[in-house]
């Protein structure tokens, strides 16, 4: 069974654009969530993270937005730049510290 | 600081073969984790080690292993290599304090695997 699921494969959004990508979860006893993305040929880069005891966490561009109640979390990009095409992984920590990952979302930027 | 290096970064095995990839974290990093990632699917999660011990298993067959060594250099084998194999390798390091934050981990490029 899927605890962390990323039910968009792709995005497309208009650079100045906001970008929303979603993460739906399973495990309320997750404590932290992570977002990493990933450009083809490398290995994922760290972006933010929100503990389960916050609702939202501020990074410049980059904002997430954790809904416990509803097991939901969002990032959010304002204003998309064409750097930000990459596929955007959203992950979960559970009570082992280990982590489990979504499947990704291709988020594309259009000029 | 040097990042996460694996090698070698591609290679093309056929069914059978068993496989060797190479992980070397970042310099006072001790904890390295292994990931499968495949088209679709998330990374998975195949084995994390620690000073030597392997902490934390994912759900692979025995057909994977793995080790580290006193510098927390990491490798992990597959034998006997199944067409299902093939696949993006990731190894990742991290400086572990549990109990301190989100456990950042810091990925390699990965090492890609083609099974024929």
């Amino acid at each position: 069974d899927q605890q962390v699921k990323q039910n968009s494969p792709s995005l497309s959004v208009q650079e100045g654009r906001i970008s929303i990508l979603n993460c739906d979860y399973t495990n309320s006893m997750f404590d932290y969530f992570l977002w990493y993305k990933k450009y083809p040929a490398e290995g994922p880069t760290f972006l933010i993270s929100i503990s389960s005891i916050k609702d939202k966490n501020e990074d410049g561009r980059f904002t997430v937005f954790l809904n416990k109640s509803a097991k939901h979390l969002s990032l959010h990009i304002v204003p998309s730049q064409p750097g930000d095409s990459a596929v955007y992984f959203c992950a979960a920590r559970d009570s082992n510290y280990q982590l489990i990952w979504g499947a990704g979302t291709k988020l594309i930027i259009k000029p | 600081k040097a990042g996460v290096t694996q090698t070698p970064r591609y290679l093309i095995k056929t069914r059978g073969q068993q496989v060797t990839l190479s992980c070397s974290p970042i310099s006072g990093h001790r904890s390295v984790s292994w990931y499968q990632q495949t088209p679709g699917q998330g990374l998975q999660f195949l084995f994390e080690y620690f000073s030597e011990t392997q902490r934390n298993k994912g759900n692979f067959p025995g057909r994977f292993s793995g080790r580290q060594f006193s510098n927390s250099r990491s490798e992990m084998n597959v034998s006997t290599l199944e067409l299902g194999d093939s696949a993006l390798y990731l190894c990742a390091s991290s400086n572990n304090n549990p109990g301190v934050g989100a456990n950042v981990l810091t990925f390699g490029a990965g090492s890609r695997l083609t099974v024929l």
